[in-house]
Formats: C-alpha cells, structure tokens, sequence
C-alpha cells in the first residue's frame, strides 16, 4: 500500500531533550516536506526536499534540522526542543513538481 | 507568493451540492491549484487539482474561471463524511523551489 509513515505518533518530552521524528514513503517520490499545524494558523511548511541531499527552509524552520541521505526517508530533528514546538507534525510527499501530495498521519508532539 | 482567500465556514444540507469558493488573485500562468481536506486532526487527504480547464474525479469536480483569478470546489451529493476543512492551495514553486502555502480553509459543515 501506498503511504508515508511518521513516527512517533505521540510524543510528550521535556524541554532541552533532542528528538527525532522519522518519515518514510514508498511511492519513489521525489520532494519531501514537513509541516506543523496549530490552531487558528493552519499547515505551516517547516521545511522540503527537492531530491536526495537537497534541502530548503520553508516558512517556519527554526529551531529544525532536516536530512535527505535516501530518497524514500526525511526525518525532522529537533536538536533542542522548545515548548513552542508543541504541534501537530505532518509529513508529505509527491511525485513530481505539480502533482498532489500524499501525508502521513501526524505526530503529536508536546514539550514540557 | 500567490495566496488564497476563503470562506472560513459552510453549511450544506445533506445530499446537496457544496459549492466551496476560492480566490487566487495573483496565480501565475504555471502554477496549480490543489484542493486537499482535513477530518478532525487527520493527515490532509488530496481532492483534486487543475491548472485551467475544469476537472472532474470520483470525488468532486474543479471549476476554474477563464481569467483564474477563482475557482470553485463541487461536491455534488454531500454526505455527514464530508464534513471536514476544506483547503484551496496555489503551488508556489519552480524549479528551484517547492515552497507551499496552506491557508485556513473553509470549514464545511454537512447537515443531516
């Protein structure tokens, strides 16, 4: 089955903690993006790849690492979490520049 | 950066058509637009998507104006499962850049 996964989908830690939160698709796609979600602000793009080793900031990275080593992986890297970076994580994928993208579940982060 | 306006709530009757509105103003003659929705705290789920010539899937069917300035999303017999955030989004992009801008959607309501 198609799909990107993200793990955890839960997650409550403790300021100053580093934490990963991995995503994986099967589709072969290309561009790969993360987004938090918080209320009355909607999606906000975190971060994108373009392809393996190619990363750019989207409108809200700070605070956020990303990588790109394989194609089919883009974990999201909080070196030192916040409890401003409590949210609701998604992450996405897609073929090609203009076709859909396809999201994961979510991961519900909070930071104590 | 094309932008989209909506409204931020609907209510449609059960077994009606939603007619969802969506201005984009400053879309530029390549770039898309995408609908996607969202039920409660899911991953957004991808509707449909053109460029300029309406589309019609399993789903819902696009209408976009001549001039592109607007478009609009149809679900012709809305169900109580539609009730979602209804999201309208430009690509705004290159070849050299996948930056994308959600806004806050229309919220639909589908009433029994």
């Amino acid at each position: 089955e198609a799909q990107v996964t993200q793990n955890p989908r839960y997650l409550i830690t403790v300021t100053g903690k580093k934490l990963t939160v991995t995503c994986s698709q099967n589709m072969n796609h290309e561009y790969m993006s993360w987004y938090r979600q918080d209320p009355g602000l909607g999606l906000r793009q975190i971060y994108y790849s373009m392809n393996v080793e190619v990363t750019d900031k989207g409108d809200v990275p700070e605070g956020y690492k990303v990588s790109r080593k394989e194609k089919r992986n883009f974990p999201l890297i909080l070196e030192s979490p916040s409890p401003n970076q409590t949210s609701l994580y998604f992450c996405a994928s897609r073929p090609r520049s203009n076709q859909p993208q396809h999201f994961g579940d979510g991961t519900r982060l909070s930071i104590l | 950066d094309a932008k989209t306006t909506q409204p931020p709530s609907m209510d449609c009757a059960e077994g009606r058509a939603a007619n969802l509105p969506c201005n984009h103003s400053t879309i530029s003659g390549n770039e898309y637009v995408y609908w996607y929705r969202q039920i409660h705290s899911q991953g957004p789920q991808y509707i449909i998507h053109g460029l300029k010539n309406n589309e019609t899937n399993e789903m819902a069917s696009l209408i976009i104006t001549e001039d592109r300035k607007s478009s609009t999303l149809i679900l012709p017999h809305a169900t109580l499962r539609d009730t979602a955030v209804y999201y309208c989004i430009v690509r705004v992009g290159g070849t050299s850049y996948d930056k994308v801008i959600f806004g806050p959607g229309t919220s639909l309501s589908v009433i029994p």
